[in-house]
């Protein structure tokens, strides 16, 4: 149990085109989902949180306009990546959480397997 | 304020030798938890360990233990018996029970097992 995928797993695009990444829940409710990205050899850095049906929250110096997050479903959230450029190139991980059937009450994310993102 | 250090950066050890893996960690929560994940080169995140800051007696799985300081901030990750397959980043990470309850990463200690 407590999987989660990431669709696509690596994506290669133009300078000045859109990209959408997939998060998906597959066996539980995630009430709660986090998008993280990774530089090479660098660590984990948290991007935005976003809560079902809500806004999401963005971290310091992360620009909304440019990774638009939706978190439409209790299963599902997308990462868009707009106008992207070569410096948004990195490995975009999200996790997920779910409050409300005992997974989250531990703090424990699930994570996906990431989405290796190279701009042109 | 959340902040987790892992002071190596890389660390490279002949196979079969034991190698520990620092973490320290700074918090002003009372109740947190601490997690240990491999990353090899695959990138997917593997989940090791997870300890609340209740609990401070040490635990060992297999080849891997983990020592818990709460006294020194400190939680250790030991491998014993080193193996090739254990090549791999590993992160340490810390998240609390009050405020916006973000998981903080540490900057990661690349481990490498020569053979």
């Amino acid at each position: 149990g407590a999987v989660v995928s990431q669709h696509p797993s690596w994506v290669i695009c133009k300078s000045g085109t859109s990209v959408k990444i997939e998060c998906r829940s597959l066996d539980f409710q995630a009430t709660t989902m986090f998008w993280y990205r990774q530089f090479p050899k660098q660590s984990l850095m948290l991007m935005a949180t976003s809560n079902e049906g809500s806004k999401a929250t963005y971290e310091q110096g992360v620009e909304k306009d440019k990774f638009l997050i939706n978190h439409a479903s209790l299963t599902l959230s997308t990462l868009t990546v707009t106008s992207a450029h070569p410096e948004d190139s990195s490995f975009y991980i999200c996790s997920a959480r779910d409050l409300w059937s005992g997974r989250g009450v531990d703090y424990e994310q699930y994570f996906g397997p990431g989405t290796r993102l190279t701009v042109t | 304020a959340q902040k987790v250090t892992q002071a190596q950066t890389e660390i490279s050890v002949v196979e079969k030798e034991d190698v520990t893996l620092d973490c320290v960690y700074e918090t002003r929560d009372t109740t947190y938890y601490l997690f240990w994940y491999k990353q090899p080169p695959s990138g997917e995140l593997v989940f090791l360990i997870r300890r609340n800051s209740f609990d401070e007696q040490n635990e060992i799985s297999g080849r891997y233990s983990w020592n818990f300081q709460k006294s020194t901030s400190s939680f250790n990750f030991t491998i014993t018996a080193s193996q090739v397959v254990d090549s791999a980043v590993y992160f340490c990470a810390q998240v609390g029970f009050q405020g916006a309850q973000k998981l903080v990463f540490g900057q990661g200690t690349r481990l490498t097992i020569n053979p």
